[in-house]
């Protein structure tokens, strides 16, 4: 099984409106991580948001926000007031075993956002 | 600080051939990792290791090897290059997780490799 499921395979948004990336996990782990990568079409991979799976606060960096829905064991990335360059893939990724010393990711297939000026 | 850098940017190959590539880091971190990205799939690890002169394997590690003799690199290796291959390699850093904090991994750039 998939242990992270993005099933937007590309996804538009107007500038300036607000967008909604799925991601779902599956991991039988009471303790792990969800992160999200943005990959730009120069291609390098830039850390955007993390969540613990004991936070209990949704986290937030700047216009990036992460909906964590533990019972759904679903982490979609929320980004406000789209702007041009926020153009790119997203993936989300997953780290288990939070409380051992294994720090290995699992990621997504991502989803290709573009933004329509 | 130069972060997490790869050589070389670009490389073709013929099959059978060997190569390595090198990635390095300035930031100290203890935990360096090397994926592999194909279309239509996210990264998947390769082998990871947790510090200098250990390395252990990941997801998809059948046709590479790797070494780290030293904290700041870390080097894959294709023996016998084959087709399937074909693919951009990244390598990736970290602090120790259990040191507290995100665990954020830091990326490098990327190697374009083909094989022919």
């Amino acid at each position: 099984a998939q242990k992270i499921t993005q099933t937007q395979p590309g996804m538009f948004v107007q500038e300036k409106e607000a967008v909604t990336l799925d991601c779902t996990y599956d991991t039988s782990d009471q303790s792990y991580g969800l992160f999200w990568y943005k990959q730009p079409s120069s291609g390098e991979m830039i850390f955007l948001i993390y969540q613990g799976s004991y936070d209990e606060q949704n986290a937030t960096e700047g216009r990036y926000s992460l909906n964590f829905q533990k019972a759904r064991k679903s982490a979609n990335l929320v980004i406000s007031a789209s702007q041009l360059g926020d153009s790119a893939m997203y993936f989300c990724a997953m780290r288990e075993g939070l409380q051992t010393g294994a720090n290995n990711l699992f990621f997504g297939t991502g989803t290709r956002l573009t933004v329509i000026p | 600080n130069a972060g997490v850098t790869q050589t070389p940017k670009f490389r073709v190959l013929k099959t059978g051939q060997s190569m390595t590539l090198l990635c390095a880091q300035d930031m100290n971190h203890e935990y360096m990792y090397w994926y592999r990205q194909d279309p239509g799939m996210g990264l998947r690890l390769i082998h990871y290791s947790v510090g200098e002169g250990t390395t252990a394997k990941g997801e998809v590690p059948d046709g590479y090897n790797v070494s780290r003799l030293k904290k700041q690199n870390f080097l894959l290796g294709l023996e016998s290059a084959a087709p399937s291959q074909t693919s951009v390699y990244f390598c990736a850093s970290s602090l120790n997780p259990l040191a507290g904090g995100n665990h954020e991994q830091f990326f490098g750039p990327g190697t374009r490799l083909t094989v022919l």
